[in-house]
């Protein structure tokens, strides 16, 4: 347990159908990351969060997608009208910055969605 | 074309056995991360460098920046060393982060 907690950890829905996952980050930590990992590949960033303020997110980032973390603690990442092709493993990380020698990202379990 | 490109993508090594993982990068960076992720899904941050060498345990890990190129080594592997072992680079431009595909460890008892 890092102490990154993500929720749901499994979520299942039908094409076309709004989801949204949720992280709470180490208590202390500013920065907030959402990766996307498919099977048999290496994670895929998404967007990252300095506090509240949304400060860079990946082309990968369609316009289904949007993330919050509006009082800069917990995030949530929505994805609306989900497609088969969102099916993936969602991970969030939290760290502290500045970083300190050996402390980097901290990972939750991840959330595995998949769309039927 | 990925930024970050590893090899190999599995590796078998009986138990005690030195290994090395090696990861290539095409973009400036600020930092390179190896990460462990188990079957199950767990990511653990195992090394963030910036530049040299950094030991923790059986594990170093080195950077040559002017190539571009980091190693992962595992010195007298153990059967609880099996995991898939990720390098990710965080550009130095944009704070983008670039993960590659990962390296698949199974060390045999």
């Amino acid at each position: 347990d890092t102490g990154v907690s993500q929720n749901p950890r499994h979520k299942i829905t039908k094409r076309g159908q709004n989801v949204t996952f949720r992280c709470d980050p180490i208590s202390e930590h500013n920065r907030l990351y959402w990766y996307r990992q498919t099977l048999g590949q290496g994670p895929e960033f998404l967007t990252y969060f300095q506090n509240e303020a949304q400060l860079e997110k990946s082309r990968l980032l369609s316009d289904r997608f949007s993330a919050e973390r509006p009082k800069g603690s917990f995030s949530t990442l929505e994805i609306q009208r989900t497609e088969q092709g969102d099916s993936a493993m969602y991970l969030c990380a939290s760290s502290r910055v500045p970083r300190d020698t050996q402390e980097t990202q901290y990972f939750g379990p991840g959330t595995r969605l998949l769309v039927l | 074309k990925n930024e970050v490109e590893q090899s190999p993508q599995n590796l078998t090594a009986q138990e005690g056995e030195f290994i090395t993982i090696n990861c290539s990068y095409s973009v400036g960076i600020s930092a390179l991360h190896w990460l462990q992720q188990h079957p199950g899904g767990g990511i653990v941050s195992l090394f963030m460098l910036s530049s040299g060498k950094k030991k923790h345990g059986r594990l170093i890990a080195t950077i040559n920046i002017q190539e571009k190129h980091s190693s992962l080594h595992i010195t007298a592997s153990h059967p609880r060393d099996s995991a898939v072992y990720i390098c990710a680079v965080e550009q130095d431009t944009g704070n983008q982060f670039y993960f590659g595909t990962g390296t698949s460890l199974t060390v045999i008892p």
